[in-house]
């Protein structure tokens, strides 16, 4: 069984600050690992995904996340907040074999203060 | 990049009647598409998992009868949401693979309420 636990399910940061969103899973075989923004009343696009080959993975708008196999992490970072980046962020996790199917986390809201 | 246009994107309907959601891959065959339901301030839940040409698969706790899924070109999925009821007021995702491409493409989803 596979899950993900997101740490926080509203971060707040100032306008040109770091972003760090936190994502811990769990998973019995080597996961796929995924990184969601979504804007209000919109569906779901792509920041970037983890598929067991580089740790350090970089994505859109300047976000890249790190696995952590000893941490089961797998965190989202940006070094310098905008304020387009104020969405909610999914976190979420499948396998190789059923890689369509993904696990979601509860999701985090990011607001970003001027 | 890959495109999955989801109609309507909103949509208001009374108790008791059907509304029918599409989901579309614009330029690339969808061999299997996901639909998710999505409360307010909540994460994502899987419903069902549809591929083409064949019966859907649920999630538990999902009725079948309810959500009506169709999957009959690889272009094409449609959920109907049949005796609609105000619970079943929702944002409705869906999702599209063709397993070569790079991930899962998600429509912009769908606002239903009924009244």
């Amino acid at each position: 069984a596979q899950s993900v636990t997101q740490l926080g399910s509203h971060v707040s940061v100032s306008e040109g600050a770091l972003v760090l969103l936190r994502c811990n899973y769990s998973s019995s075989v080597p996961p796929y690992l995924f990184w969601y923004v979504q804007y209000p009343n919109q569906g779901l696009q792509l920041l970037l995904k983890y598929t067991s080959a580089a740790t350090l993975v970089k994505g859109i708008n300047g976000f890249e996340a790190e696995f952590k196999k000893s941490e089961t992490s797998f965190h989202l970072t940006k070094p310098s907040a905008h304020m387009s980046d104020a969405a909610e962020y999914f976190c979420a996790v499948s396998d190789k074999r059923s890689q369509g199917n993904l696990i979601f986390g509860k999701g985090t809201k990011l607001s970003v203060k001027p | 990049g890959a495109v999955v246009s989801q109609h309507p994107s909103w949509v208001i309907c009374k108790s008791g009647t059907s509304v029918k959601i599409e989901c579309r891959s614009l330029d690339f065959q969808a061999t299997t598409m996901f639909w998710y339901r999505q409360f307010p301030k909540q994460s994502l839940m899987l419903m069902a998992t549809s591929n083409e040409g064949s019966k859907a698969t649920y999630e538990q706790g999902v009725e079948k009868d309810k959500f009506l899924i169709n999957h009959a070109s690889l272009t094409l999925s449609t959920l109907t949401v049949t005796s609609a009821h105000p619970e079943d007021s929702s944002f409705y995702i869906c999702s599209a693979t063709d397993w070569d491409a790079n991930g899962l493409h998600f429509g912009n989803g769908t606002r239903l309420t009924v009244t």
